[in-house]
């Protein structure tokens, strides 16, 4: 099966500070990425919606100015968490879409955010 | 819109028993997918079935079986003889024409030896 990776795995960071996710397709191309963010005990809620070389569809209720994603290419897509306070401190996973299949999503391991 | 119900918030069993996750969705497109995932203490998602609209029959791989029933609306997960390997969060998740993923709640199961 297609392979997605993140990183980092983990990260801790200051409240105030900024912290990037790199989501990365392996060994397709991925015209569609998603992000979505799952608090402890919760289920995935998707954040928003990425195609390659165009900005993101953010889904209702998350500041887009305050989570950047970037999807600059068919592999690669990251997602900048602003200004981060404690509340931000979630689990973000992202996946990715092929091209055939759109129905298909392929997800990374995930990256565990800690703001102190 | 869709919707994903996983009512069973979660469920534990004693390893060997057989157990049934339930799934109830949600939707107005004919054409859709139904899926389960199986997340365990990692993080990390482990994708286990995709069906789509289409198709009704009923999936059987390994211990792991999906009864899809489009008249109640249901993609309920059975696992037999549970092993204290399978307990992880199990989620149901439906996509309609279309990419965008809607998880149900997600079922805890334990299996205790």
């Amino acid at each position: 099966g297609a392979v997605v990776s993140q990183h980092p795995s983990r990260v801790i960071c200051k409240s105030g500070t900024s912290v990037k996710i790199e989501c990365r397709s392996l060994d397709f191309q991925a015209t569609t990425m998603f992000w979505y963010r799952q608090f402890p005990k919760q289920s995935l809620m998707l954040m928003a919606t990425s195609n390659e070389g165009s900005k993101a569809t953010y889904e209702q209720g998350v500041e887009k100015d305050k989570f950047l994603i970037n999807h600059a290419s068919l592999t690669l897509s990251t997602l900048t968490v602003t200004s981060a306070h404690p509340e931000d401190s979630s689990f973000y996973i992202c996946s990715a879409g092929g091209r055939l299949a759109s129905y298909e999503q392929y997800f990374g391991p995930g990256t565990r955010l800690t703001v102190t | 819109a869709q919707k994903v119900t996983q009512a069973q918030t979660e469920i534990s069993v004693v390893e060997k028993e057989d157990v049934t996750l339930d799934c109830v969705y949600e939707t107005r497109d004919t054409t859709y997918y139904l899926f389960w995932y199986k997340q365990p203490p990692s993080g990390e998602l482990v994708f286990l079935i995709r069906r789509n609209s289409f198709d009704e029959q009923n999936e059987i791989s390994g211990r792991y079986s999906w009864n899809f029933q489009k008249s109640t609306s249901s993609f309920n997960f059975t696992i037999t003889a549970s092993q204290v390997v399978d307990s992880a969060v199990y989620f149901c998740a439906l996509s309609e024409y279309g990419n965008k993923l809607v998880f149900g709640a997600g079922t805890i199961l334990r299996v205790k030896s």
